[in-house]
């Protein structure tokens, strides 16, 4: 079946690194992807990283991809205040023409 | 480019009322979609469009209907408000080819059904 699983909750102290997880379930997804959403706003695409790639680094942000696990990975180095938000983690099967995101991470950072 | 524009920001309608979301892309890509999220949850799709004249069922179509004339408009449309129609709406639409495979979202549209 379609389900992309997050944790609902991560809360940081500002300059730790933050870590955010995500599990799916096609082994087909040739693309995984991380969005951000800012209260009141759309989603914002932060990331993305081919389904062929173990790890993908873009300054601050860190995405690892375990497609033995099915087990998707952001880590935001030196975690700020402007980085509380939500986190979708979304897949992109093969097979279909949709996307399926995550529940969402809401993301806390605190002085 | 504009990106992905939706109208309006804002919307209270009475049950049973009807309106229609209005969605356009400047970017020229085939694929768009409708979802909608409601309050702590993540997106559910109702809609989406392959292209011009092609429009396919996603998760949660009862109660909406679209059409695609154009490459760059994607309206949906509330018949029949009800109160489960509350949510924000979000319009998007992607790009694949070349080695990437990309949603962009509009600003959404927020609705309340009274």
């Amino acid at each position: 079946g379609e389900d992309v699983e997050q944790s609902l909750f991560l809360s940081v102290r500002e300059g730790d690194s933050s870590v955010i997880n995500c599990t799916y379930t096609d082994s087909s997804s040739t693309y995984l992807y991380w969005y951000k959403q800012e209260p009141g706003a759309g989603l914002q695409l932060l990331t993305y990283i081919f389904s062929n790639m173990d790890m993908k680094q873009d300054q601050r942000l860190t995405v690892l991809l375990n497609k033995k696990d099915k087990h998707l990975s952001l880590r935001i180095a030196d975690t700020q205040t402007g980085d509380s938000a939500i986190y979708f983690c979304a897949e992109s099967p093969s097979t279909s023409l949709k996307l399926i995101f995550g529940t969402g991470t809401r993301l806390q950072v605190f002085p | 480019n504009a990106g992905v524009t939706q109208t309006p920001k804002f919307r209270i309608l009475k049950i049973g009322q009807s309106m229609t979301l209005q969605c356009t892309q400047d970017m020229n890509h085939n694929y768009m979609y409708w979802y909608r999220q409601d309050p702590g949850m993540g997106l559910k799709l109702i809609y989406y469009s392959v292209g011009a004249g092609i429009t396919d069922k996603g998760e949660v179509p009862n109660g909406y209907n679209v059409s695609r004339s154009t490459t760059e408009d994607f309206p949906l449309r509330l018949e029949l408000a009800a109160p489960s129609q509350t949510s924000v709406y979000f319009c998007a639409s992607r790009r694949t080819g070349e080695g990437t495979d990309t949603q962009y979202f509009g600003p959404g549209t927020r609705l309340t059904v009274l």
